[in-house]
């Protein structure tokens, strides 16, 4: 695609449902990023793949936060047992590796 | 490991006023320098970057930013503002990994444009 897509845009969940948010990254894309950005803040590093290998989860906030990319392409964020914390926008990147990262617009997620 | 600072949250300025949004940085290794620009409800977009050469980088929509290392800043600048910039900027910082690196962002500083 011309972009990297993200879906739902929007997602309203009740505390302790989960949730899955999906990336579709630019094709062709070897690296695929996920951040999360809570309101007023800027973006922090949650977990990175390269092709279907998840090389780095350092940023996942709790083993709650779950995240793959089984064919190397799209990925999907799933949170288990969602909490109010967790509100948040979810941004995926992708890039080739020349350090340009291109975002998608975001999920915002509230919990309630 | 790496860390952004941004020390202006908010700044105001008129329409066609000169803007400089601050940032400094923090690393053990030498690093690629970025600026994004976010606007409402919209994913972020690359304003310009430093991976090496010249220290002084001009991207789109008429703004720049000058990398000083023993300053450790990128500042970003734009001579003349418009009611269109007015948006949340981000500085962030990769280091120079041979195949990756995570890009850590800074706070952000929010740009208002006052006609």
């Amino acid at each position: 695609g011309a972009g990297v897509s993200q879906s739902p845009r929007y997602k309203v969940a009740k505390r302790g449902q989960d949730v899955a948010l999906r990336c579709d990254p630019i094709s062709g894309h070897v690296s695929l990023f996920w951040y999360q950005q809570a309101l007023g803040q800027g973006p922090e590093f949650l977990t990175y793949f390269q092709n279907e290998a998840q090389l780095d989860k350092s940023g996942l906030p709790s083993d709650r936060f779950f995240a793959e990319r089984p064919e190397g392409s799209v990925s999907t964020l799933k949170i288990q047992r969602t909490q109010q914390e967790d509100s948040a926008v979810y941004l995926c990147a992708s890039t080739t590796g020349g350090r340009e990262a291109f975002f998608g617009q975001g999920t915002r997620l509230t919990v309630v | 490991a790496q860390s952004v600072t941004q020390l202006d949250s908010q700044v105001p300025v008129f329409e066609e006023a000169p803007v400089e949004l601050r940032c400094n940085y923090s690393s053990s290794v030498s690093v690629y320098l970025f600026w994004y620009v976010q606007y409402p409800n919209q994913g972020l977009q690359l304003l310009l970057k430093y991976l090496s050469g010249s220290t002084l980088v001009k991207g789109i929509n008429g703004f720049e930013a000058e990398f000083n290392k023993s300053q450790t800043s990128f500042h970003l600048r734009k001579p003349s503002v418009h009611i269109s910039d007015t948006a949340e900027y981000f500085c962030a910082v990769s280091g120079l990994k041979t195949s990756y690196d995570k890009v850590i962002f800074g706070p952000g500083t929010s740009l208002s444009v006052i006609p």
